[in-house]
Order: C-alpha cells, then sequence, then structure tokens
C-alpha cells in the first residue's frame, strides 16, 4: 500500500527566506506527483504537476523535485512572502488501477512579516 | 468554465437523514473521485470513478454511496448519516493519469 510522508509537520520562517518542503513515497511505481496548496477553510489549488518521467518543474518562485528511484519529492519557494502561508500537500497516483491519489498529511507554512 | 462545481457548500443533518452532496464538472474528464478531509486523518478516499457507468470503493466508503451516470455528474449519498461522518467533503476530476486533478471547493457537513 503506498504511503506519502511530508516533512515537516509545521514550519514557521520569516519573509524572505528560501525553503524546502519534503515528500517521501514508499512504492516508486508512480505515474505522477502532484503539489497543492489548502488556505484556511478552503480548497485544494494545485501548484505544480510533475510526471514520472520528469525531473523538475517550475512555476514563478516555485520548483518542484522528483527523485522517483529513491521515492522523493521537494517542494522549494524562493524569497518566501506572508501570502504563501498555507498547508502544502504532495499526493501521488500509483500504478495500480484507478488514477488514485495518495496524499501525505501535509506542511503547514508560516512564513512572518 | 466552471471546472468542478460542489453544492453544497455547508450543510447540517440530523443523525440518520439522508443527502445527496451534488458534485459536477465541465471539462469532459473520465476520472472523478471523493474525498473527506478531518483533522489529524488527512485527505482519504471515499469512492471513485474511471469513466460514466464505473465506480469503485476508495479507503473508506462504507456509508456512501455513488454512481456516474453521465461524465459531467457524480453524486455522493449519504444513507443514514453519522456524528462520524461530520467532515469536509472533496469532489476532484482528472482527464487521464498524467495530467493531474482539479478539486472542487468542498462541502462542509456536520450531522448532529
Amino acid at each position: 500500500k503506498q504511503e506519502v510522508t511530508q516533512i515537516p509537520a509545521a514550519l514557521s520562517v520569516p519573509e524572505g527566506e528560501n525553503l524546502v518542503l519534503n515528500c517521501s513515497f514508499t512504492d516508486s511505481a508512480i505515474y505522477n506527483l502532484q503539489w497543492f496548496r489548502q488556505d484556511p477553510g478552503k480548497g485544494l489549488t494545485s501548484l505544480l504537476l510533475i510526471q514520472s518521467s520528469q525531473r523538475e518543474q517550475t512555476s514563478g518562485r516555485l520548483n518542484a523535485s522528483l527523485d522517483k528511484s529513491s521515492g522523493r519529492s521537494t517542494l522549494y519557494i524562493a524569497a518566501s512572502q506572508p501570502g504563501d502561508s498555507a498547508t502544502y500537500l504532495c499526493a501521488v497516483i500509483g500504478a495500480e488501477g484507478g488514477n488514485k491519489l495518495v496524499f501525505g498529511a501535509g506542511t503547514i507554512l508560516r512564513v512572518k512579516s | 468554465n466552471a471546472g468542478v462545481t460542489q453544492t453544497p457548500k455547508f450543510q447540517v443533518l440530523k443523525t440518520g437523514q439522508s443527502m445527496t452532496l451534488q458534485c459536477a464538472q465541465d471539462m469532459n474528464h473520465e476520472y472523478m473521485s471523493w474525498y473527506r478531509q478531518d483533522p489529524g486523518m488527512g485527505l482519504r478516499l471515499i469512492h471513485y470513478s474511471v469513466g460514466a457507468g464505473i465506480t469503485d470503493q476508495g479507503e473508506v466508503p462504507n456509508g456512501y454511496n455513488v454512481s456516474r451516470s453521465t461524465t459531467e455528474d457524480f453524486p455522493l449519498r449519504l444513507l443514514s448519516a453519522a456524528p462520524s461522518q461530520t467532515s469536509v467533503y472533496f469532489c476532484a476530476s482528472s482527464p487521464d493519469r498524467f495530467r493531474g486533478y482539479t478539486f472542487g471547493s468542498g462541502t462542509r457537513l456536520t450531522v448532529v
């Protein structure tokens, strides 16, 4: 059974810092990995999608990498801002049938001004 | 495009009542899923569908039914609501295994 772990569970940084969120998964047979952002009381917003054949994806100040063989992904946020404060969720779609997303528990990020 | 639309946004039910959470997408996506999100438990898959007429159980299916009569709609039915079903419910859709999921804004359900 696929399991996804996110470290750290919570992170508090001053504005302007660069930071890294970590995601690991137990079964390397995945189709893709997706990073989401969730603001309190809101839905999930997709940030980046990395297909299994890709190594990284970038969008603005965000960069996500994927090392499928070691079962790891990182989300790098450059020059953090208070508006980046949210919960960040990592999810994978495994090679089993059904196109099912398996989520990590998330990292709660607070960027202090 | 509206994306994934969930209704209602909020609902309070009494124990034993039944109701249907609606989910509709206008992107012609084949895959649709229902998740529940609970504090400390993360997001867990309830039911999913790989196309019209095809549904299957996820991790926590007990107490819920689904059907997929059209590509666009994927309603979630609570048969007899219990306090343990108090949660936030999210519907999501995806075109295939390679292009990721789009989520609805969620339904916050309280069972008293």
